[in-house]
């Protein structure tokens, strides 16, 4: 079964600091998409960022960045200079190329403090 | 206004009763998805939708129905609800399935007492 884990629960950074959430997942196939959506208390899912497989090159939205090591089967998500509109949960994510079906991680409640 | 709907919001319902959520996107993305999320599991699909009376199993599909007889439309039904079936319900629609992003409704938080 494919498996997505999120081995921090629950993080807190100060404001303007950079943090780093990890995400480990399973899979013998080589082709496939790795997502970071983040749900702020408004319970709204939204796409933070988005990884294909094949590509050598680290995803980056802004102040939002990967880092994709495909051998280790590890995908972690970098916010430079948190703001306190990223406090939410944000939950790791992956899909198999050519599937349908996206499986999530258990998430990880990240919390910026003034 | 042009996006994903859901409704209702909120929900309490008895145990047993029937209960559908609605899901309505303006987009005509072809798949459409519906999640269930609960504190320690993250969000688990409970079914989903290739194209219009396309539907297909995912991974708690046990105690519900699904339908989809427009693009635009797909009812998640609870036949016989059960507290186990409380939960915050996400529908999600994308363009095509493949690598996609999914774009998320609301959520419609469900109690069944």
């Amino acid at each position: 079964a494919q498996t997505v884990t999120q081995s921090q629960p629950e993080m807190s950074v100060q404001e303007a600091e950079t943090v780093t959430l990890s995400c480990t997942y399973d899979t013998s196939e080589n082709n496939y998409y790795l997502f970071w959506y983040k749900q702020p208390p408004s319970r709204q899912m939204i796409l933070v960022i988005r990884q294909e497989a094949y590509k050598q090159q680290n995803a980056t939205e802004n102040r939002f960045s990967v880092n994709f090591q495909k051998a280790a089967k590890s995908f972690s998500l970098k916010i430079s200079d948190s703001q306190l509109g990223d406090t939410a949960m944000y939950f790791c994510a992956f899909m198999w190329y050519g599937d349908d079906k996206i499986i999530f991680g258990k998430g990880t409640r990240l919390h910026i403090l003034p | 206004d042009a996006g994903i709907t859901q409704s209702p919001r909120y929900k309490i319902t008895e145990t047993g009763r029937q209960v559908t959520l609605m899901c309505h996107q303006t987009w005509s993305h072809s798949y459409m998805f519906w999640y269930r999320q609960d504190l320690g599991h993250g969000l688990r699909l409970i079914y989903y939708s290739a194209a219009a009376d396309i539907t297909d199993k995912g991974e708690v599909p046990d105690g519900y129905v699904v339908s989809r007889s427009k693009t635009e439309n797909f009812p998640l039904t609870l036949e016989s609800a059960t507290r186990s079936q409380t939960s915050v319900y996400f529908c999600a629609s994308s363009l095509t399935g493949n690598g996609d992003e999914q774009y998320f409704g609301p959520g419609t938080r469900l109690t069944v007492t």
